[in-house]
């Protein structure tokens, strides 16, 4: 079946210093990825669609000057947090779809930030 | 845009019962509808799905309902397990027809 792989799956970082997460599509062209942030005990909350080749569309709320979205080709995306905070902790989470079959939206297995 | 709302937020069954988890949707253009499987520290993982024209879908111990006059959609676990306790999300596609949409989730325990 389709798998998405995120990278790193933890990382800390320092305040003020920008953190890149990469989510691949490994057996799939995935002509759209989608961002989406994760507090604790809560539900995923659609940060961004990715497109690839194309500006990102961010979902109202979002800063884009903050989370870099960057779809270069039809298997990686990356979202790069600049500047963090210790509010932009949190537990991001990568999703894509594949352009041909249409089918199912497949996860990464998620990025574990903390900014201290 | 796409409103989705599920209930309960917890749910508690002892091993071998079922459970039920309910949500609703709010745009009548949604035409698919997964179910996702959360555990501690994990991506979600797809468990089941049901697209517009269909029903009922059933996957073993696992079925999903589909009322989309009501825009009502619930997951039916049968015979639960300990391993079933998880979180639980369902979700609907957006207004834009792209990206999915998520309930709240629904912590599911299951005693054995």
């Amino acid at each position: 079946g389709a798998v998405v792989s995120q990278h790193p799956s933890w990382v800390i970082c320092k305040s003020g210093t920008s953190v890149k997460i990469e989510c691949r599509s490994l057996d799939f062209q995935a002509t759209t990825m989608f961002w989406y942030r994760q507090f604790p005990k809560q539900s995923l909350m659609l940060m961004a669609t990715s497109n690839e080749g194309s500006k990102a569309t961010y979902e109202q709320g979002v800063e884009k000057d903050k989370f870099l979205i960057n779809h270069a080709s039809l298997t990686l995306s990356t979202l790069t947090v600049t500047s963090a905070h210790p509010e932009d902790s949190s537990f991001y989470i990568c999703s894509a779809r594949d352009g041909v079959t249409r089918d199912g939206y497949t996860f990464g297995s998620g990025t574990r930030l903390t900014v201290v | 845009g796409e409103n989705v709302e599920q209930h309960p937020s917890t749910l508690s069954v002892q091993e071998g019962d079922s459970a039920v988890i309910k949500c609703t949707y709010s745009d009548s253009a949604s035409n698919y509808f997964p179910w996702y499987k959360q555990e501690l520290g994990k991506g979600p993982q797809l468990i089941i799905d049901i697209r517009s024209n269909v029903g009922e879908k059933k996957d073993q111990r696992i079925a999903v309902t589909l009322n989309k006059t009501a825009k009502h959609f619930s997951l039916h676990i049968t015979e639960t397990q300990p391993e079933d306790s998880a979180v639980y999300f369902c979700a609907a596609i957006n207004q834009a027809g792209t990206a999915l949409i998520f309930g709240k989730g629904t912590t599911l325990s299951v005693s054995s």
